[in-house]
C-alpha cells in the first residue's frame, strides 16, 4: 500500500488561509469517508485535528476544516496563527490488510 | 482525563525483540481499539496495526506481518506491541493511540517510546 501524496511544504502569513492536499486512489481516499488529519509539533505526539473527512474533535479550533473531492482530501486552515506552524499528516482507511495509510507529511511554515 | 502512558526507551541489538507497553487510564479500556504507529527520526508516520482490547482481535500492516504481535492485559488496562527480528531500520519512536470509532480516528496518543536498534 503506497503512502498518500502530500506537498512537502506550504507557507502562509498570519491571518491568511492555506490548504494542504492529500492525494490517494479509489482504494483509499476516494473509496471511503475515513480521512483524518493530524498536527504534530516537534518532539510531541500527533494530535487529531479532523476525522472522517470533515469532523472536528472537541477542542479543535473551527479555523481547521476538511473536505474531499474524488481521490483528493484537503485540510484548510484559515486565519493562520504562529502556533499553527507544525507538520501535518493525512491518513485514510484502505480496506486492505494494511487498514490505514498515512501521507508523507507537510511542513507548514507561518511567515 | 484520558491518558496513555508508554514504557521507557529501549536499546536493542539487531535480531533481538522489543516489547513496548501502553497503560490506559481515564476511560473504559475495553471500549476502544488501540493503534500502534511508528516514526523514524525526521520521517513520517507509519501505521503498524490495531488491537481490540475486549476481544484481543488484531490486524497488522502487511509490512509487519510475521514480525509484530499486539496483545493486552485488560486487568491492568495495558496494551503491548512486540516487534521481533529487529534491524537498524526499526529504529524509531513507537506510539500507541486510542481509536475512536473508525480505526483512522486516533484521538489520544501515548508519549512515544524510542526504540534504538544498534550493534
Amino acid at each position: 500500500q503506497s503512502a498518500l501524496t502530500q506537498p512537502a511544504s506550504v507557507s502562509g502569513s498570519p491571518g491568511q488561509s492555506i490548504t494542504i492536499s492529500c492525494t490517494g486512489t479509489s482504494s483509499d481516499v476516494g473509496g471511503y469517508n475515513y480521512v483524518s488529519w493530524y498536527q504534530q509539533h516537534p518532539g510531541t505526539a500527533p494530535k487529531l485535528m479532523i476525522y472522517e473527512v470533515t469532523n472536528r474533535p472537541s477542542g479543535v479550533s473551527n479555523r481547521f476544516s476538511g473536505s474531499k473531492s474524488g481521490n483528493t482530501a484537503s485540510l484548510t486552515i484559515s486565519g493562520l496563527q504562529a502556533e499553527d506552524e507544525a507538520d501535518y499528516y493525512c491518513s485514510s482507511y484502505t480496506g486492505s490488510s494494511t487498514l490505514v495509510v498515512f501521507g508523507g507529511g507537510t511542513k507548514l511554515t507561518v511567515l | 482525563q484520558v491518558q496513555l502512558v508508554q514504557s521507557g526507551a529501549e536499546v536493542k541489538k539487531p535480531g533481538a525483540s522489543v516489547k513496548v507497553s501502553c497503560r490506559a487510564s481515564g476511560y473504559t479500556f475495553t471500549g476502544y481499539d488501540i493503534n500502534w504507529v511508528r516514526q523514524a527520526t525526521g520521517q513520517g508516520l507509519e501505521w503498524m496495526g490495531w488491537m481490540n482490547p475486549n476481544s484481543g482481535n488484531t490486524g497488522y500492516a502487511q509490512k509487519f506481518q510475521g514480525r509484530v504481535t499486539m496483545t493486552r492485559n485488560a486487568s491492568i488496562n495495558t496494551a503491548y506491541m512486540e516487534l521481533s527480528s529487529l534491524r537498524s531500520e526499526d529504529t524509531a519512536v513507537y506510539y500507541c493511540a486510542r481509536a475512536r470509532g473508525a480505526v483512522t480516528n486516533s484521538d489520544y496518543w501515548g508519549q512515544g517510546t524510542q526504540v534504538t536498534v544498534s550493534s
